[in-house]
């Protein structure tokens, strides 16, 4: 069966350190690979896209990447802070073509001062 | 995201009542979906909608219907609310025109089912 793992549900980290998130996929070929962050009470918002012909993305202190012989994506965010503390979720499309969109339960990061 | 808005926002029911979640968008989107969110299970897809005559049954469907009556007008009803229905749903939005489907959410609807 298909399923995408953020393999913690939650992550505490110094702030000032990098903070390193893990999204792993199976029975998929996912086209891209997006990263959203919830907020408590609020809905998810996009930060980044990687697509699978892309091994790295960066935006400012985000940075993705994609390994589709892994199926797995890494998000890092350098130089954390407290505003940082968020839930991130993955989602990705399961195939070329797909418009829905599957998510991951999410990992809860919390950065301490 | 303001563009997304979402009515109400919070909702107490009982068990067997119908009752109606909506959720209008300015962004001028084709495409629109209904998701709900449960701790320890994340965002799961109800159902979406690629334009108003088009409907789609996404992974959990079963025991809701929805209605496209605007480009910018999308409905979910739950037409007898069990109180296993008692979660947050979101509404998203994404562009047609642009390949990889970002999509942006309401605000969300927290929806008690007593």
């Amino acid at each position: 069966s298909q399923k995408i793992e953020q393999n913690s549900e939650a992550l505490n980290i110094q702030e000032g350190k990098t903070a390193t998130l893990t999204c792993n996929y199976t029975n998929y070929s996912p086209a891209y690979l997006q990263w959203y962050r919830q907020d408590p009470g609020r809905g998810p918002v996009f930060l980044l896209l990687i697509r699978e012909n892309e091994k790295e993305k960066r935006k400012e202190r985000l940075k993705v990447t994609f390994d589709t012989t892994l199926k797995q994506s890494l998000f890092h965010i350098t130089a954390s802070q407290p505003a940082d503390s968020a839930t991130y979720l993955c989602a990705l499309a399961p195939g070329a073509g797909s418009y829905q969109l599957t998510f991951g339960k999410g990992t809860k990061l919390s950065v301490i001062p | 995201d303001a563009d997304v808005t979402q009515t109400p926002r919070n909702r107490i029911t009982k068990t067997g009542k119908r009752i109606m979640l909506e959720c209008s968008q300015t962004k001028g989107h084709d495409r629109m979906y209904w998701y709900r969110q449960d701790p320890g299970l994340g965002l799961r897809l109800i159902y979406y909608s690629f334009d108003v005559k088009d409907i789609n049954k996404g992974e959990i469907s079963d025991g809701y219907s929805v209605s496209r009556q605007a480009q910018a007008k999308f409905s979910l009803s739950l037409e007898s609310a069990i109180p296993n229905q008692t979660a947050l749903y979101f509404c998203a939005t994404s562009d047609k025109l642009v390949g990889y489907n970002e999509q942006f959410f309401g605000p969300g609807t927290r929806l008690t089912v007593l």
